[in-house]
């Protein structure tokens, strides 16, 4: 599968642990994207990167919020001392530079109890 | 800010009639508009982007900048084209960030 692949794809945890999740791009793609998605709502922006460089976060992502591209391959996201609102879907995306976001991952479903 | 209404949750159809999902958005400067799809059980992935001004799965969508709209059509409807539509909005400068709308299930019926 060439696609885009996140794990966990699903996460139970309560509140107040640590969490992170994982996101392998489609291989070419040097662009990846983090998305949030609650019930009935279109996904959220959280942030993206180019290669490695994490160039925009939105003011939806807190201090408890970080993500990674260490070699501008995968990412992972964290959220630090999870709270009930942090439940969601959390999704990856990935593209070429200078064209939008194309495919989606199957995305991680996190519920904090 | 940009802004993406879809004013429809749900629009529900019968096979072989037209369908249009509407989209509506606010913002300033020249944006990229987006259709996005979600069929059941699969994931999120682009539909048509409206610079491309082609016809994916018999679907159309023009870009009315007088209206700040952005509606999605197809003249007649199949089955198979049964999910969830997002219209998505970015911002001018190629960084290609799309800020999405909450989405319009559309339910074909046979």
């Amino acid at each position: 599968d060439t696609g885009v692949s996140q794990n966990p794809r699903h996460k139970i945890t309560k509140r107040g642990q640590n969490v992170t999740f994982r996101c392998d791009p489609i291989s070419e793609h040097n662009r990846l994207y983090w998305y949030r998605q609650t019930l009935g709502q279109g996904p959220e922006f959280l942030t993206y990167f180019q290669n490695e460089a994490q160039l925009e976060k939105s003011r939806l992502l807190s201090d408890r919020f970080s993500a990674e591209r260490p070699k501008g391959s995968f990412s992972t996201l964290e959220i630090q001392r999870t709270e009930q609102g942090d439940s969601a879907m959390y999704l990856c995306a990935s593209s070429l530079a200078g064209t939008p976001p194309g495919h989606f991952g199957p995305g991680t479903r996190l519920t904090v109890l | 800010a940009q802004r993406v209404t879809q004013p429809e949750k749900l629009l529900s159809v019968f096979k072989g009639a037209p369908v249009e999902l509407k989209c509506n958005y606010s913002y300033s400067g020249s944006p990229e508009l987006f259709w996005y799809v979600q069929y059941s059980r699969q994931r999120l992935q682009l539909l048509l982007r409206h610079i491309s001004r082609e016809s994916i799965k018999g679907f159309t969508a023009d870009l009315n900048k007088g209206e700040t709209s952005f509606h999605l059509k197809k003249p007649f409807a199949q089955e198979e084209d049964s999910a969830m539509y997002y219209c998505a909005l970015s911002v001018s400068g190629g960084s290609y960030i799309p800020t999405f709308g909450r989405g319009t299930s559309l339910i074909v019926h046979p």
